[in-house]
């Protein structure tokens, strides 16, 4: 299986800084990858899907880049309510799996 | 707007079955673009994918996962369901069902993960 590695861990950003997140793919999976987002206590939220699509209703300071192997995800100006865990996830093999998660803290 | 609702005992007992079930509103379960989903999040973990079943009623699992569930859909109650036997303290989780927008061929299903229920948490202990 594709093993979706995510980096930082972790990510310490000011409010209305940019956060820059990684995934990398250990194989090609075109621009087949999804982002979630996910606050304690809540179930993932779709962010982006098709590495730069965003999903319905999602603010344009979320944004999605990459295709292959290389991935980014980019919060433009970190707002209160960014403050979360984020995932990513592959679905152009079977089976999809996703990364371990990078939590972007409050600086 | 969709909906999804798990439900189910939140406490089982080593070796025995959990069963969950996920209740879909505002959609049918049986319409077209999407198929459904289960995945469980351990404590302080990340995600994994168990597996998906299409409005067909054909299934899909995840492989370590593969002889230990059963996962079916009731499309006249437009819910689907979860069953996984000889359960152990290591899947203590928390079950999230989702709707996940892709397609499904006859070996395997693509797509990402469109809605999610709020998510339930099953525990194993005796």
């Amino acid at each position: 299986e594709i093993v979706m590695t995510q980096s930082p861990a972790a990510l310490s950003v000011s409010p209305g800084e940019r956060a820059t997140l990684s995934c990398r793919a250990s194989q090609s999976v075109s621009s087949n990858l999804a982002w979630y987002q996910q606050k304690p206590g809540q179930a993932p939220r779709l962010l982006i899907y098709g590495a730069s699509t965003r999903a319905t209703g999602i603010p344009a300071r979320f944004s999605g880049s990459g295709s292959g192997t290389e991935f980014t995800l980019t919060i433009s100006s970190l707002q209160s309510e960014d403050f979360a865990v984020y995932y990513c996830h592959q679905y152009d093999n079977w089976p999809s799996t996703f990364g371990q998660g990078t939590k972007v803290e409050i600086k | 707007q969709v909906q999804l609702q798990e439900s189910g005992p939140g406490l089982v007992k080593p070796s025995q079955t959990l069963s969950l079930t996920c209740t879909v509103s505002g959609v049918s379960i049986s319409s077209g673009g999407y198929y459904w989903s289960w995945i469980r999040q351990h404590p302080g973990k990340g995600l994994e994918w168990i597996g998906d079943i299409h409005n067909s009623g054909k299934t899909y699992q995840n492989p370590p996962l593969k002889s230990r569930i059963i996962i079916s859909v009731d499309t006249s109650k437009n819910q689907f369901s979860l069953k996984l036997s000889s359960v152990t303290s290591a899947d203590t989780a928390v079950y999230y069902c989702a709707r996940v927008r892709g397609y499904c061929d006859t070996s395997s299903c693509y797509g990402f993960f469109y809605s999610w229920g709020q998510g339930t948490l099953v525990t194993v202990s005796s």
